[in-house]
């Protein structure tokens, strides 16, 4: 185990509702990224935090959006679902960001969004 | 912008076989290489990373991977599987300054039979 949690393990929603996404970061890392990880594909890099800011991000709409709390936590936020937003969505931590990160990265098991 | 191909999308092997995942990028600038596992309903495991220095890196579970930068090339190797090394396999990519923003593969799932 990685020490990364994310809650809920699965979940079904509608298109054009929102979904928030927990993540308890490994402990001692500051810094969480999530992914999405579609059917069949490679994981997606959605965007970055580190010290509570958004430091990097992916090719992926506003509506995907995220927070960071003084524990290092994180949640990802999306709105207005589409069906295409169906997927893994995958959060990892790390103990260090940009050049300082050697890149390894410590994944949760993943919330499995269905959209309808 | 880097991207990376893993021709291989599914590689059935049988038991104490050797096995190889290719993985090609492509990158204007220098790059990190990473070799992620992820078994079945589980998330992803780093199995071995190319930062600088020698070629050939190592995983403490028998997997190796050599980095060919005229090739463009990680390709991951194991002289001899085992049933439980049944996963898909991820090859990723990162610029020095992009973080921990990874560029990752397709994928290849590999199927070791006995």
């Amino acid at each position: 185990e990685t020490g990364v949690t994310q809650s809920p393990t699965h979940l079904i929603k509608t298109r054009g509702q929102q979904v928030t996404l927990r993540c308890s970061s490994q402990s001692g890392h500051n810094t969480v990224s999530w992914y999405q990880q579609a059917l069949g594909q490679g994981p997606q890099f959605i965007f970055q935090y580190y010290r509570e800011e958004e430091n990097g991000r992916g090719n992926f709409p506003p509506r995907f959006s995220g927070l960071q709390f003084p524990n290092y936590s994180s949640e990802l936020n999306v709105n207005a679902l589409e069906l295409d937003d169906s997927a893994l969505y995958l959060c990892a931590s790390s103990s260090a960001s940009g050049r300082l990160s050697t890149g390894e990265l410590f994944f949760g098991e993943g919330s499995r969004l269905t959209v309808l | 912008a880097q991207s990376v191909t893993q021709l291989d999308s599914q590689v059935p092997v049988f038991e104490e076989a050797p096995v190889e995942l290719r993985c090609n990028y492509s990158s204007s600038v220098s790059v990190y290489l990473f070799w992620y596992v992820q078994y079945p309903n589980q998330g992803l495991q780093l199995l071995l990373k190319y930062l600088s220095g020698s070629t050939l890196v190592e995983s403490i579970n028998g997997f190796e991977a050599e980095f060919n930068k005229s090739q463009t090339s990680f390709h991951l190797r194991k002289p001899s599987v085992h049933i439980s090394d049944t996963a898909e396999y991820f090859c990723a990519v990162r610029t020095k300054a992009a973080g921990n923003k990874l560029t990752f593969g397709g994928g290849t799932r590999v199927l070791v039979k006995p």
